[in-house]
C-alpha cells in the first residue's frame, strides 16, 4: 500500500540557518512526489513536485528537494530559513488510477518554528 | 485566474445536523477532489469528481457524500454530524489535461466545528 512518512513532527531552527525536512514514501511504481506548505488557517500551497528526470527539483520560496530512489526519500531543503517560513509542511505521493483519476496521500506533516 | 474558492470558510453545527460545503474550481478545471484534515488523522482523501461523476472515494462512511454540477462546481454533504467530523475540509481542483498526474490546486478550506 502507498504511504508517506515524515519522521519529524516538530522542528525548530534559527532564522538564517539551513533546513532539511525528511520524507520517506512507499510506492510500487515511479512516484509522483510533492511538498505542500500550510500556514495557519490556510489551505495547501504547492512548493514543488517531482515527476521524473533530474532528481533535484527547485520550487518556490527558495526551496528544493532531492529524490533518492534507493532510499525512497524526497527530502525538502532550504539553505537559509526566513521567519516567514514558519508553517506546516506536508510531503505527498500522487497515486494514478487506471481510470485516469488521481489522489494524494499525505504524510503527517512537519511543523516548522523559526527562532529570530 | 482566480483560485479555488470554498464557502463558507467557517461553520458551526451541532451533533445530528447536516451540512453542505461548496467548492468552485479554477476556471477550466474539471476535476474536483475533497480532503478532510484533522489533528488525529491528518489529511485524508474523501472523494473525487469529474464530469459530474464520482470516480473515486476514500474510506469514509456513507454519511459523507458529494456531487458535481455541469459547471464543475462541487458540493459535499455530511449528514447526522458527529463530534469527530470537526475538521478542515479542503477542496482541490485539477485540469485533467492528460494521462498521468494532473497537479491539484487547493482552496483555503472550510473549518467545520461540531458541538
Amino acid at each position: 500500500a502507498q504511504s508517506v512518512t515524515q519522521p519529524d513532527i516538530h522542528i525548530t531552527v534559527s532564522e538564517g540557518a539551513s533546513l532539511e525536512l525528511r520524507c520517506n514514501y512507499s510506492y510500487g511504481a515511479t512516484p509522483y512526489l510533492f511538498w505542500y506548505v500550510q500556514s495557519p488557517g490556510q489551505g495547501l500551497q504547492l512548493l514543488l513536485k517531482y515527476f521524473s528526470g533530474d532528481t533535484l527539483v527547485q520550487g518556490i520560496k527558495g526551496f528544493e528537494a532531492e529524490f533518492k530512489r534507493s532510499q525512497s526519500s524526497f527530502n525538502l531543503r532550504k539553505p537559509s530559513v526566513h521567519w516567514s517560513d514558519a508553517a506546516e509542511y506536508f510531503c505527498a505521493v500522487g497515486v494514478v488510477f487506471s481510470g485516469g483519476y488521481n489522489k494524494l496521500i499525505f504524510g503527517a506533516g512537519t511543523r516548522l518554528a523559526v527562532h529570530p | 485566474k482566480a483560485g479555488v474558492t470554498q464557502t463558507p470558510r467557517y461553520l458551526i453545527k451541532t451533533r445530528g445536523q447536516q451540512v453542505t460545503l461548496s467548492c468552485s474550481p479554477i476556471s477550466g478545471h474539471r476535476s474536483v477532489s475533497w480532503y478532510q484534515q484533522t489533528p488525529g488523522q491528518g489529511l485524508q482523501f474523501l472523494f473525487e469528481y469529474f464530469s459530474e461523476t464520482q470516480r473515486n472515494k476514500g474510506n469514509f462512511p456513507g454519511r459523507f457524500s458529494g456531487r458535481q454540477f455541469s459547471n464543475s462546481r462541487s458540493e459535499m454533504n455530511v449528514s447526522t454530524l458527529e463530534l469527530g467530523d470537526s475538521a478542515l475540509y479542503l477542496c482541490a481542483s485539477s485540469p485533467v489535461e492528460r494521462g498521468g498526474w494532473n497537479t491539484q490546486y487547493f482552496g483555503p478550506g472550510t473549518r467545520l466545528t461540531v458541538l
